[in-house]
C-alpha cells in the first residue's frame, strides 16, 4: 500500500508554454500533498503544500502564479508551470500524507525547458 | 538558512563494513526524523524514522541514533551491502506539522 505515482515521468517542452504534472496518491485518500524540485546534486526542496478544497501554501520565494497548484480531490494533486523558461528545468517530486508522520514520494517528473 | 545539514556529501564503505551518515539540526522544534533513500531519477523511499521522545530506533540493518542535546542524528547501516548505494537524505517535522524539511543528502557508495 501507499503508492504514488506522477505523470509524466519526463516531460520536454519549449519556452513559453505551459506544463502540467498530476501527482495522484492511489491506494490512500491524502489530505496533504507536498511538492518538492529537485536540482542536481542538491537537496530536495519544498515549493508548496496542497490541502485539498484549499489553497496551496508556498514556500518563500516560490511565485505562486508560475507555479499552479491545484488539489481537486483527495487522490489528485496537480502542478502546473506556467509559461516555463529554461531555468525552470528540474527534477519535480510530489508526496502525499497519510497520516501525520506517513509522506510517501511519487517517482518524480524531469521536466526539460528548451 | 538550512535547518537540515548533511554535511558529508559522499562517503564510500567496502562491502559488510558500517556505514555511518550524520545529519545535523539547527530548529529546536524538530521533533520528529526520517531517513530517505533515493537513487537517481527516482522519489525517495522511507528508511526509517525516529521521535525526539527516543533516542534509538532499528530496523533490520538500519539503526538511527538520535542525539537532541547535540541536535544531531545519524544512521547507521551494517552490514553495508552494494545495493545500498545511493543517495541519502534525513528530514525533520515540528510537532503537528506534515512539512518535512530535507537535508542537502549523502552519496553512499559501497564497494563490493
Amino acid at each position: 500500500g501507499a503508492v504514488v505515482s506522477q505523470h509524466p515521468s519526463w516531460v520536454i517542452c519549449k519556452s513559453g508554454t505551459s506544463v502540467k504534472i498530476e501527482c495522484r496518491s492511489l491506494d490512500f485518500q491524502a489530505t496533504t500533498m507536498f511538492w518538492y524540485r529537485q536540482f542536481p546534486k542538491q537537496s530536495l526542496m519544498l515549493m508548496a503544500t496542497s490541502n485539498e478544497g484549499s489553497k496551496a501554501t508556498y514556500e518563500q520565494g516560490v511565485e505562486k502564479d508560475k507555479f499552479l497548484i491545484n488539489h481537486a480531490s483527495l487522490t489528485l494533486s496537480t502542478l502546473t508551470v506556467t509559461s516555463a523558461h529554461p531555468e525552470d528545468s528540474s527534477f519535480y517530486i510530489c508526496s502525499a500524507t497519510r497520516a501525520l508522520y506517513e509522506q510517501y514520494f511519487g517517482p518524480g517528473t524531469r521536466l526539460t525547458v528548451t | 538558512d538550512q535547518q537540515v545539514k548533511q554535511n558529508s556529501p559522499s562517503l564510500s564503505v567496502q562491502e559488510g563494513r558500517i556505514s555511518i551518515l550524520n545529519c545535523d539540526y539547527t530548529n529546536s522544534m524538530f521533533d520528529y526524523f526520517l531517513w530517505y533513500k533515493k537513487y537517481p531519477a527516482e522519489g525517495p523511499t522511507f528508511l526509517i524514522s525516529i521521535s525526539s521522545i527516543k533516542d534509538k530506533n532499528e530496523d533490520g540493518r538500519f539503526t538511527v541514533f538520535l542525539n537532541k542535546s547535540a541536535k544531531h542524528l545519524s544512521l547507521h547501516i551494517v552490514p553495508s551491502q552494494p545495493g545500498d548505494s545511493a543517495v541519502y537524505f534525513c528530514a525533520a517535522s515540528a510537532s503537528g506539522t506534515y512539512k518535512y524539511i530535507f537535508g542537502t543528502g549523502t552519496r553512499l557508495k559501497v564497494l563490493a
